[in-house]
């Protein structure tokens, strides 16, 4: 099956600071990738849809401010969550696919904001 | 509006038993999909299952089966003659033809012990 990476696995930051994570496609090209997050012991929710070269779409709720997406290529999407907080420690989990695919996941980043 | 329904949070069961997973979803749209992942104390998403809301056909994949039936939307996963390593989170998701968004369901917390 197709291979989604995601870089750090685990990261822990001060409050106020910004933290970037990478999904990357290792094996194909990802016309569209997800972010999703999930608090302890709850399920995943989608935060936005990435489109190759375009903006983000976010889901409602979702600060578009606070969490910065970039898909600049067709195999690499980035989650830059700005100004961290305590409240923002969270799994984040992306996903990619082709075209008609389904939908690879990644790894999965646990964010701890002290 | 799409939602999924795990109204099992866990489920404990020794090793050899059998196990049905319930998924109940809701959708207004006549062509989507269901899927099932497993999630391990890892964390990664595994997947195990896409079905097409065409296809009523239930699937076996070894000591795994699915059954679908829209008359009662639902989509029930089964593990025969559980394992220790089946110990995880399976997710139930729904995902409508023309959006890539994934609907995922609470979770149900599978123990399995030997």
């Amino acid at each position: 099956g197709a291979v989604v990476s995601q870089h750090p696995s685990r990261v822990i930051c001060k409050s106020g600071t910004s933290v970037k994570i990478e999904c990357r496609s290792l094996d194909f090209q990802a016309t569209t990738m997800f972010w999703y997050r999930q608090f302890p012991k709850q399920s995943l929710m989608l935060m936005a849809t990435s489109n190759e070269g375009s903006k983000a779409t976010y889901e409602q709720g979702v600060e578009k401010d606070k969490f910065l997406i970039n898909h600049a290529s067709l195999t690499l999407s980035t989650l830059t969550v700005t100004s961290a907080h305590p409240e923002d420690s969270s799994f984040y989990i992306c996903s990619a696919r082709q075209a008609g695919a389904e939908q690879f996941f990644g790894p999965g980043t646990r964010l701890t904001v002290l | 509006a799409q939602k999924v329904t795990q109204a099992q949070t866990e489920i404990s069961v020794v090793e050899k038993e059998d196990v049905t997973l319930d998924c109940v979803y809701e959708t207004r749209d006549t062509t989507y999909y269901l899927f099932w992942y497993k999630q391990p104390p890892s964390g990664e998403l595994v997947f195990l299952i896409r079905r097409n809301s065409f296809d009523e056909q239930n699937e076996i994949s070894g000591r795994y089966s699915w059954n679908f039936q829209k008359s009662t939307s639902s989509f029930n996963f089964t593990i025969t003659a559980s394992q220790v390593v089946d110990s995880a989170v399976y997710f139930c998701a729904l995902s409508e033809a023309d959006t890539d968004k994934l609907i995922f369901g609470t979770g149900t917390r599978l123990q399995v012990f030997p």
